[in-house]
């Protein structure tokens, strides 16, 4: 099974940083990548696929590179409402795994 | 417009079973692999099974083989996932989420593009 392993577990950042969220894959996946943004109370929402493709209706703010077992989000920007908890997934293999997040919080 | 409602969470002993219902619309379920997700309360998510979208075939997150079982009837646009023996570790807001293939040019992969609301399993004597 893939163990996905993501950095940092919680990050505090201001309105307007910039941050980048890193995951790593105990194995090769390709680009087989995803990442998720989840708000309290809600379910996940997809951000980026394929690594480094934006989901549509996704603030170009976000973006996603890395291939292999290195993968990374970033937010160029930081905007009030990007204040979340982020996973990476993967989608090489089954079982699907998640990165255990990266808490997002407003220094 | 897709739409995945859960439902049949609730409060339960431990050992006892339960069955989530994940009923599908706006979309052609049978088309479709469809996930659960569970999240603990203040915990990540956790994969727990899938099913084919023609329902031949499954698999299921190891800690939870032989207790938990994945079905779905696509003439009535439903995901079920049967819990039995059910642990107070397994006291989560379970999520079905819908699996597309990717489309970027090239190997992209799936991803979850729909998720239903969640409903809330709570093992508890």
């Amino acid at each position: 099974d893939i163990q996905m392993t993501q950095s940092p577990s919680s990050l505090s950042a201001s309105v307007g940083d910039r941050v980048t969220i890193t995951c790593r894959a105990s194995q090769s996946i390709s680009t087989h990548l995803n990442w998720y943004q989840q708000k309290p109370g809600n379910p996940p929402n997809l951000l980026i696929y394929a690594a480094s493709t934006l989901q549509g209706g996704v603030p170009s703010r976000f973006s996603g590179s890395g291939s292999g077992t290195d993968f990374s989000l970033t937010i160029s920007s930081l905007q009030p409402e990007d204040f979340a908890t982020y996973y990476c997934q993967q989608s090489y293999s089954s079982p699907r795994s998640f990165g255990q997040g990266t808490k997002l919080e407003i220094k | 417009q897709v739409q995945l409602v859960e439902s049949g969470g609730g409060v339960v002993q431990p050992g006892k079973s339960l069955r989530l219902s994940c009923a599908a619309s706006g979309f052609t379920f049978s088309n479709y692999g469809v996930h659960w997700v569970r999240q603990a309360p203040g915990k990540g998510l956790e994969w727990v099974a899938v099913i084919w979208y023609d329902g031949s075939n499954k698999d299921y997150a190891d800690s939870l083989k032989g207790r938990f079982t994945i079905s779905r009837d696509n003439s009535k646009n439903t995901l079920y996932l049967q819990m039995n023996n059910l642990r107070v570790e397994d006291t989560a807001v379970y999520y079905c989420a819908r699996e597309d293939l990717a489309y970027c040019g090239g190997d992209c992969g799936y991803y979850f593009d729909y998720w239903g609301q969640g409903t809330l399993v709570t093992v508890s004597s």
